[in-house]
């Protein structure tokens, strides 16, 4: 079964502002992933982080997880056009397979 | 290293024929991974493959549906008799020994 609810499933800001989405979880994970999808294109891995952290950097983005609460967040700040796509969280399981969940769509208006 | 290369990008079959794809995961990758995607949807697995060997197809449909990773050559999903609900991105991935999944562009699959 999917796991990984994003939330919001859609966000609109104008560009500049911060980006947050939140994926929840329901099982125990090795580590979560977020993906950028651009529209009809593959998917690009954007970060990982791993059961064990609680905070990652990278760039402009930023990612935290919270197991006790089977929760992440994505934070990109101070956001471009370019980072209009739909962003996946993913959890790797026990199984090592990744489970994904059905995506926040963020649109950067200039 | 080209990355995991996915063919054909597009393909339209006719219901009832038979659709093939194929993923070359990158060098040195021995795991493979294939996802359906619908419009407006997140990835679904469908089956995990390690060389020759089926690892978990418990997203596989029952009928209709196959995969393959043999020895040499690239991984296949095949999806026989196909229908207008067939009609998906297929995705495939690879991954090494270690963390590190990386995606091909995609098959996108239309049945008329």
């Amino acid at each position: 079964s999917q796991q990984g609810e994003e939330d919001p499933q859609a966000l609109s800001i104008q560009e500049g502002e911060n980006a947050t989405m939140n994926c929840s979880y329901k099982t125990s994970i090795n580590n979560l992933q977020w993906y950028r999808q651009n529209s009809g294109r593959g998917l690009v891995h954007l970060i990982l982080i791993r059961s064990n952290e609680r905070e990652k950097h990278s760039g402009r983005l930023r990612v935290t997880l919270d197991t006790s609460k089977k929760s992440s967040s994505l934070l990109i700040t101070a956001s471009r056009a370019a980072d209009t796509a739909s962003y996946f969280c993913a959890t790797e399981q026990g199984a090592q397979k990744l489970v994904f969940g059905q995506g926040t769509r963020l649109t950067i208006n200039p | 290293n080209a990355g995991v290369m996915q063919n054909p990008r597009h393909l339209v079959r006719r219901r009832g024929q038979e659709a093939r794809l194929r993923c070359s995961p990158m060098k040195g990758h021995s795991h493979v991974y294939w996802y359906r995607q619908l419009p407006e949807e997140g990835l679904k697995f469908m089956v995990y493959l390690q060389k020759e060997n089926i690892i978990d197809e418990s997203g596989m449909p029952k009928e209709r549906f196959s995969a393959e990773f043999p020895k040499e050559g690239p991984s296949i999903l095949r999806i026989q008799q196909v229908v207008r609900g067939d009609s998906a991105a297929y995705f495939c991935a690879s991954r090494g020994d270690n963390y590190g999944y990386t995606f091909g562009s995609g098959t996108r699959l239309t049945v008329v």
